[in-house]
């Protein structure tokens, strides 16, 4: 079965340094992959998404992802943090032949002034 | 206003109380989940619904029971709640049956099982 794997489930940055998720799914075709943030106290919403037209995803916020078939990764960056991306965020692959979402543990990101 | 509305917000109960969470869309979507969350496990769905007549169980329906009774609401409930039911409720809507459709959250709702 599909499924994601999140490293780090805390992830601490200085404001304007890079931020790094990782996202590695398991997959023996490569999947429908997402990326959600949750802010605090509120629901989740669409940060980007993997639809295979291009292998670099740029989503809100300046967050990107990158597509790697031969590493089954898809990454989460962002050159520069600011406090506002303080979130938690969660990886997550559509199964194959099913028709929900499988999410990834999450990652709380925080970002030290 | 939100286009997907949970109700309540925050729910305290004791062990074995009936409970129902409710959730209701505007957005005109087909499709409505209900998923759990729970530190370090991140979202499992409980039950989907692809349209009034489509109910399905997801990865943790034991315990729960669901009702569609219209497109646009979704409930969720908890026959004789326990402790281990203690977690943040989401209810999720999405519009196609494409395998990259968004799914559109609500604000979620707290519940404590006593």
């Amino acid at each position: 079965a599909q499924s994601v794997t999140q490293l780090g489930s805390h992830v601490s940055v200085s404001e304007g340094a890079l931020v790094l998720l990782r996202c590695n799914y398991s997959s023996s075709v490569p999947p429908y992959l997402f990326w959600y943030v949750q802010y605090p106290n509120q629901g989740l919403q669409l940060l980007l998404k993997y639809t295979s037209a291009a292998t670099l995803v740029k989503g809100i916020n300046g967050f990107e992802a990158e597509f790697k078939k031969s590493e089954t990764s898809f990454h989460l960056t962002k050159p520069s943090a600011h406090m506002s991306d303080a979130a938690e965020y969660f990886c997550a692959v559509r199964r194959t032949g099913a028709n929900n979402l499988f999410f990834g543990t999450g990652t709380r990101l925080t970002v030290i002034p | 206003d939100a286009d997907v509305t949970q109700t309540p917000r925050n729910r305290i109960t004791k062990t074995g109380k009936r409970i129902m969470l409710e959730c209701s869309q505007t957005k005109g979507h087909d499709r409505m989940y209900w998923y759990r969350q729970d530190p370090g496990l991140g979202l499992r769905l409980i039950y989907y619904s692809f349209d009034v007549k489509d109910i399905n169980k997801g990865e943790i329906s034991d315990g729960y029971s669901v009702s569609r009774q219209a497109q646009a609401k979704f409930s969720l409930s908890l026959e004789s709640a326990i402790p281990n039911q203690t977690a943040l409720y989401f209810c999720a809507t999405s519009d196609t049956g494409f395998k990259q459709e968004t799914q559109y959250f609500g604000p979620g709702t707290r519940l404590l099982v006593l």
